[in-house]
């Protein structure tokens, strides 16, 4: 199956940097990128989507200046969390849909996450 | 395709079966999906299944939906300690997935 593949898995950070997670579809092309955030015992809140070549949309209530979103191509989404606080710290996940295929049941795949401490 | 509801916590003994359920508010909602999360590691699908369907089997995996009461639920029979972990269920909506709160599996042997 497709394969979507995110990098850092770990990343610790000290409080004020920025971190950049990328998400790569591996074996197929992704016009729209999303990325997720799972707070420790909580489920996962969408935040925002990547589009290729254009700006991301960001859900209400995640701030675009803070989570930046670059999605330069068919293959790459970055998300780059500005000056981080320890409250940043989360499990920052991505999804990315095969645009090849017809929107089905399993054509849309997520990677296995990114885990960001801020310390 | 915003509210998805989930109860929090399921204990179940080894071989018996477990039945995880979840409400949505969304009718629009295409698929319907089932994902098993671990300690630590990340979302594993387990079953999905498209909104005109009223069940689907995998296996040891049962997806029941009605539609009219926005109800999905997933049956796993003869539960094993493998099993435990939290099950998200989720609902797909232009593209974007909207998580319950997820559902803790506790299998006691």
């Amino acid at each position: 199956g497709a394969v979507v593949s995110q990098h850092p898995s770990w990343v610790i950070c000290k409080s004020g940097t920025s971190v950049k997670i990328e998400c790569r579809s591996l074996d197929f092309q992704a016009t729209t990128m999303f990325w997720y955030r799972q707070f420790p015992k909580q489920s996962l809140m969408l935040m925002a989507t990547s589009n290729e070549g254009s700006k991301a949309t960001y859900e209400q209530g995640v701030e675009k200046d803070k989570f930046l979103i670059n999605h330069a191509s068919l293959t790459l989404s970055t998300l780059t969390v500005t000056s981080a606080h320890p409250e940043d710290s989360s499990f920052y996940i991505c999804s990315a849909r095969d645009r090849s295929v017809q929107v089905s049941g399993n054509t849309i795949y997520f990677g296995e996450g990114s885990w960001l401490t801020v310390v | 395709g915003e509210d998805v509801e989930q109860s929090l916590f399921l204990s179940v003994r080894e071989g018996d079966s477990s039945v995880i359920n979840c409400t949505y508010t969304d009718s629009s909602s295409t698929y319907l999906y089932w994902y098993k999360q671990e300690p630590g590691a990340g979302l594993q699908l387990l079953t999905y299944i498209f909104s005109n369907m009223d069940m689907k089997q995998d296996q040891r995996l049962t997806v029941l939906l009605n539609k009219k009461d926005k109800h999905l639920s997933l049956r796993i029979a003869d539960t094993q300690t493998g099993d435990s972990a939290i099950y998200f269920c989720a609902e797909l909506y232009f593209n974007k997935f909207y998580f319950g709160s997820g559902t803790k599996l506790n299998v006691k042997p």
